[in-house]
């Protein structure tokens, strides 16, 4: 059983639609992310919660808005999306220790969400 | 550009047919590496840290591997239940981000 749940583990949805997606971390963790993993390319980072913080990753189109209301639960707020932005979308989970940059710990999956955009 | 690159991209092979999965990297000063496993319809599960060149861990059938340049993930006398996308990645020096492989699905054979 993973430590990392994400909601809802399938999802269909217009283009002019609004959704969000939610992943809980239930191992007292301080770092959770969102991965984007479309077919034929690799997993590609798009948001990282630090401690609450956010990270922000640029390259991102703002049609996809993250919230972290605290260190267990993390949403990918979506709206106006298009069919390219379909894709298994994956949330994870590592803790960053003292001395130690985030990009040296292992992370924790969740199922995630598949999600498709007609 | 830091870059990851695995192959093959797709590996059949017969039930107790060992054989070895191959990243290479292009992040200079390499910091770290890691494998994961990752089933079809699930998330990755994580296998590995490789920190240093000369570096070997192992878990069940599994040994990874770490030079300067790639790292192997041999694989011994697999089973079916190894079946499996196996997922390279290593953090990039300028931003501390993950970058992940395509990675290599493996498909054994009974």
């Amino acid at each position: 059983e993973t430590g990392v749940t994400q909601t809802p583990r399938h999802l269909v949805m217009g283009m002019t639609n609004k959704k969000s997606l939610k992943c809980e971390q239930h191992l007292g963790h301080n770092a959770m992310y969102w991965y984007k993993q479309s077919a034929k390319k690799p997993l590609e980072l798009m948001f990282v919660y630090s401690l609450e913080e956010r990270v922000e990753n640029n390259s991102v189109p703002s049609r996809f808005s993250p919230e972290c209301p605290n260190s267990s639960h993390l949403f990918l707020h979506l709206h106006t999306l298009q069919p390219e932005d379909s894709a298994l979308y994956l949330c994870a989970s590592s803790q960053e220790g003292k001395g130690h940059s985030l990009g040296l710990v292992k992370a924790f999956f969740g199922q995630g969400t598949r999600l498709t955009v007609v | 550009e830091d870059q990851v690159t695995q192959s093959p991209e797709a590996l059949r092979l017969q039930e107790g047919e060992s054989s070895s999965l191959n990243c290479s990297y292009t992040v200079s000063g390499l910091r770290g590496l890691f494998w994961y496993r990752q089933d079809p319809g699930k998330g990755p599960e994580f296998l590995f840290t490789l920190y240093s060149a000369g570096e070997e861990k192992e878990k069940e059938r599994l040994k990874a591997t770490l030079t300067k340049k790639e790292s192997f993930l041999h694989i011994t006398a697999p089973k079916p239940e190894d079946s499996a996308t196996y997922l390279c990645a290593v953090p990039q020096n300028r931003d501390d981000k993950i970058i992940f492989g395509k990675g290599t699905r493996l498909h054994i054979l009974p």
